[in-house]
């Protein structure tokens, strides 16, 4: 079946350290999104990426940093600059936008980080 | 900019009662309004849809009408059931050549048997 797949379900980080969430979807989509849930609070676009080889900044980019060398995957780094990392971090994808203002996005199951 | 607000959580009924989540918006040009579901643990799925005033999504005996002269989106379900139990989150992506997705603070629905 096509979906998004997000790896590791949960993942620790300890303090000064950067950690990478996988983000892969087989749904032939062109653009990726990565967004941060937090207790109480809607999602938070923190990047975005159209096609292959470029990205723009969401909302909220500070301390993050993203790549996408393959239109299949958009991994989300968390670098020790992101003071408060603890959240719900959520990968999705959807056709491009020029066939439509109206395409879904489609998400996956997501990645919960902890500090140790 | 442009914002989406909806009531707040949580909402508890007992099953079979009807439901309504409200949800209007503030946006530039014509936006396309969506409603996903998050189920404990897991991701967003889309619920349903609308693309133009006077649209109505509907899905899984959910449904929502875009009234562009209320700005407003409101979930409504005839019947609940215990799997209906989620946070729902009202969204809306801001014409044509929009990227973003912007999303409400959700609301957590709980369903009683």
């Amino acid at each position: 079946d096509g979906g998004i797949t997000q790896s590791p379900k949960y993942l620790f980080r300890k303090e000064g350290q950067n950690v990478t969430l996988s983000c892969e979807q087989n749904l032939n989509h062109d653009a990726m999104y990565w967004y941060r849930q937090d207790p109480g609070q809607g999602l938070r676009l923190i990047y975005y990426s159209q096609i292959v080889n470029d990205f723009q900044k969401g909302d909220i980019a500070e301390g993050y940093s993203v790549s996408r060398e393959k239109k299949e995957s958009f991994p989300l780094t968390v670098t020790s600059a992101q003071k408060n990392p603890t959240a719900f971090y959520l990968c999705a994808s959807s056709n491009r936008v020029g066939g439509g203002g109206n395409q879904p996005q489609h998400f996956g199951d997501g990645t919960r980080l902890s500090i140790l | 900019g442009d914002s989406v607000t909806q009531m707040e959580g949580p909402v508890t009924l007992s099953e079979e009662a009807f439901l309504t989540i409200n949800c209007t918006y503030t946006a530039t040009g014509y936006p396309s309004l969506f409603w996903y579901v998050q189920y404990p643990g897991e991701g967003l799925q889309l619920l349903l849809k609308a693309t133009k005033a006077d649209d109505k999504g509907s899905n899984k005996g959910f449904e929502a009408t875009y009234r562009k002269e209320t700005t407003s989106f409101h979930l409504e379900k005839g019947s609940v059931q215990v799997s209906d139990s989620a946070v729902y989150f009202c969204a809306l992506k801001a014409g044509q050549g929009a990227q973003k997705l912007v999303f409400g603070q959700g609301t957590r629905l709980t369903i009683n048997p």
